[in-house]
């Protein structure tokens, strides 16, 4: 596709269930990235794949959340029983392979409500 | 460890006046430096990409300018319109991930 594709835009979702985000990366690039970004806050990072390999999970705040990417290309984060507190809306960002100093390019984002 | 601080939070300006946004970083072993546009209830948009080897980067009414070693960018906007009002994150690259400040919100009034 043209740009970075986020789905669902947006995901409301009872506390204590399970939810999947789903990215879709600009074609071709190898680097993805989850921000994620809270009421009033910055954008705190998640998880960092190259290929689909992730050399940084450090920014993953609990074993609740996981993240995959398969054939080097669509990524998804897992949050098992969500809490209120993992509301927010979670960005994907992908670049182009390996080189440090290209452009991330990022998606609108799903906005994810726990109640 | 990296740190991103931006200022002002928030600026609110007439139609028409040029105007500046910065950005400071703790270390400036940093490859690249990037300012986003992010509207209400929207992902980021990519504005300016400036290089560690570069001073400044022009994209129509926008230049940025890096200055590693004193750890800043400032980000100029000139005839400012009321269709600039966003909030303006710079974003640092020190390795493979990009750290954020916390942004500028902009409001251009008519």
């Amino acid at each position: 596709g043209a740009g970075v594709s986020q789905s669902p835009s947006n995901k409301v979702t009872e506390k204590g269930k399970d939810v999947e985000l789903r990215c879709d990366p600009i074609s071709g690039h190898t680097a993805l990235y989850w921000y994620r970004q809270s009421l009033g806050q910055g954008l705190e990072f998640l998880i960092y794949f190259q290929g689909n390999s992730a050399p940084d999970k450090s920014g993953l705040p609990s074993d609740r959340f996981s993240a995959e990417r398969t054939g080097g290309s669509v990524s998804t984060l897992t949050i098992q029983r969500t809490q209120q507190e993992d509301s927010a809306v979670y960005l994907c960002a992908s670049s182009s392979a390996g080189q440090v100093n290209t452009e991330a390019f990022f998606g609108q984002g799903t906005r994810l409500t726990v109640v | 460890k990296q740190e991103v601080t931006q200022i002002p939070a928030a600026l609110s300006v007439p139609e028409g006046e040029n105007l500046v946004l910065n950005c400071s970083f703790t270390d400036s072993a940093i490859y690249n430096l990037q300012w986003f546009r992010q509207d209400p209830g929207k992902g980021l948009t990519s504005l300016l990409l400036i290089q560690s080897s570069q001073r400044e980067q022009t994209s129509g009414r926008l230049n940025a300018s890096l200055d590693k070693s004193s750890g800043r960018s400032t980000l100029y906007i000139a005839a400012s319109q009321p269709g600039d009002s966003a909030t303006y994150l710079c974003a640092v690259n020190s390795s493979y991930k990009l750290i954020f400040g916390s942004g500028t919100r902009l409001l251009v009034r008519p």
